[in-house]
């Protein structure tokens, strides 16, 4: 157990709709950092947040939008979902900006039908 | 920014041989390197992390990896395997400095039959 903790594990929704996924970071953690793993383009970077602020962004798109809470859990925010949104979205956590050592959560597979 | 190239996509290999996952990474600025092991279903575990100092680094599991810089490559290494060991390996770096995301490679799946 990495003491990350991601919410729903599964979701299954329709082309078109909004969908919201949760991270609890492990305590003490200031950063956390969303990734995608599809099978067409494999593992990547999304968005980094450090203790409420945004610090960088990857290949996100436009139609996904994420936060970092006063609590410093964070959500990840997808809309207008089309079927190639579907993947295995990942939070990881680290205890700081400098990332020599991130904890990922069990991820949330994503199904849009 | 950076890159990471894990030449194999599969490695088949029997019980109690050893292996070699190769990783290769490219970038303009000094890293930090890593591999993390995923197990069916699960999310990413650390392995094994280079951040500076002596290059042989060893991990959980029985695993080590090497850092040569002339070559930029970070191989995955261990002298027996174990069935428990089947998983996929992903090869990853990060900046030490600036944006500190990781850079993932497209993964090697380690298959070990018995």
């Amino acid at each position: 157990d990495s003491g990350v903790t991601q919410t729903p594990k599964h979701l299954i929704t329709a082309t078109g709709q909004r969908v919201t996924l949760r991270c609890s970071p492990r305590s003490g953690d200031l950063s956390v950092y969303w990734y995608q793993q599809s099978l067409d383009q494999g593992l990547q970077f999304l968005i980094h947040y450090y203790n409420g602020e945004e610090r960088a962004k990857g290949n996100i798109l436009e139609r996904f939008s994420a936060q970092q809470f006063p609590d410093l859990h964070s959500e990840l925010n997808l809309s207008s979902l089309e079927l190639g949104d579907s993947a295995l979205y990942f939070c990881a956590s680290s205890v700081d900006a400098g990332n020599t050592e991130a904890f990922f959560g069990q991820g949330t597979r994503l199904t849009v039908v | 920014a950076q890159s990471v190239t894990q030449l194999d996509s599969q490695v088949p290999v029997f019980e109690e041989a050893p292996v070699e996952l190769r990783c290769n990474y490219s970038s303009s600025v000094s890293v930090y390197l890593f591999w993390y092991v995923q197990y069916p279903n699960q999310g990413l575990q650390l392995l094994l992390k280079y951040l500076s100092g002596s290059t042989l680094v060893k991990g959980i599991n029985g695993f080590e990896a090497e850092f040569n810089k002339s070559q930029t490559s970070f191989h995955l290494r261990k002298p027996s395997v174990h069935i428990s060991d089947t998983a996929e390996y992903f090869c990853a770096v990060s900046a030490q400095t600036g944006a500190n995301n990781l850079f993932f490679g497209t993964g090697t799946r380690l298959t070990v039959i018995p």
